[in-house]
C-alpha cells in the first residue's frame, strides 16, 4: 500500500512568518494527485490545495503553495504570511487510480501560530 | 450550496451494541467516501460509494458496512461494537469517483463506546 509520512508531528511559526510543512510519500506508480487538507479545530476538514503528478508546475493557491519534488517523492507546503486562522491540523493526502482512487493519509501536522 | 451533512453529530453506545451513521453529500455529488480517524491510527480509509455501488474497500472487519441511497446519501453501519471502535467518523463527498477530485468533508459523527 502507498505510504504518506508527514515527519513533523508537530511546527509553530509567528504571524505573518513562513512556514514549511513536509510530507513524503512512497508509490511506484506514475499516474497520482497529491492534497493537502487542513483540519481546524472545529474537525471539519477543508481541501487546501491540490497537485497533479504530471505537472511539473508547483500548485498555488493564494498564500499556500507546494513544492513538488517527483524524483524525491516530496511535497512539501509552504504558508506565507501564516495568519491565525493558519492553525490547524494539515494533512497530506495522495491519491491515484490504480489504487482504487482512495485516499491515503498522512499522520497530520499541529500547525501553531503565535501572534 | 450545502456542505456535507452528517447526523447525529455525537454518539455514546456500548459495546456489543451496534449503530448507523448518515451523511448526505453536497448537492450533485455521487462519490461518498467514509474515513475513521483516530488519534493513534490517524486517517482510516473505510469505502466509497459511486452511484449506489461500493468502489472500493479499506482494510476494515466485516462489522463495518454501508450503503449509498439512489439520492446519492449513504449509511454506515457497526454491529457488535467494541471499544476500539471509538473514534470520529467522517464522510466526504466528491462530484466524480475519479483521483483528480478533492474531497468535500463533513463536520464528522464522534462516536463513544462504553
Amino acid at each position: 500500500a502507498q505510504t504518506v509520512t508527514q515527519s513533523q508531528p508537530e511546527m509553530s511559526v509567528q504571524e505573518a512568518e513562513t512556514v514549511t510543512l513536509s510530507c513524503t510519500y512512497d508509490t511506484s506508480e506514475s499516474d497520482y494527485y497529491l492534497f493537502w487538507y487542513k483540519q481546524p479545530p472545529s474537525r471539519q476538514m477543508i481541501l487546501v490545495i491540490r497537485q497533479e503528478a504530471y505537472k511539473q508546475q508547483n500548485a498555488t493557491e493564494n498564500r499556500f503553495s507546494v513544492n513538488f519534488q517527483k524524483a524525491a517523492k516530496s511535497f512539501s507546503l509552504k504558508i506565507s504570511d501564516s495568519q491565525l486562522g493558519d492553525a490547524a491540523m494539515y494533512f497530506c493526502a495522495y491519491r491515484s487510480p490504480n489504487t482504487g482512487n482512495q485516499f491515503y493519509f498522512g499522520t497530520g501536522t499541529s500547525l501553531t501560530v503565535i501572534p | 450550496k450545502a456542505g456535507v451533512t452528517q447526523t447525529p453529530r455525537y454518539l455514546i453506545k456500548t459495546r456489543g451494541q451496534q449503530v448507523t451513521l448518515s451523511c448526505s453529500p453536497i448537492s450533485g455529488h455521487r462519490s461518498v467516501s467514509w474515513y475513521q480517524q483516530t488519534p493513534g491510527q490517524g486517517l482510516q480509509f473505510l469505502f466509497e460509494y459511486f452511484s449506489e455501488t461500493q468502489r472500493n474497500k479499506g482494510n476494515f472487519p466485516g462489522r463495518f458496512s454501508g450503503r449509498q441511497f439512489s439520492n446519492s446519501r449513504s449509511e454506515m453501519n457497526v454491529s457488535t461494537l467494541e471499544l476500539g471502535d471509538s473514534a470520529l467518523y467522517l464522510c466526504a463527498s466528491s462530484q466524480q469517483s475519479g483521483p483528480v477530485s478533492g474531497q468535500f468533508f463533513g463536520p464528522g459523527t464522534r462516536l463513544t463506546v462504553l
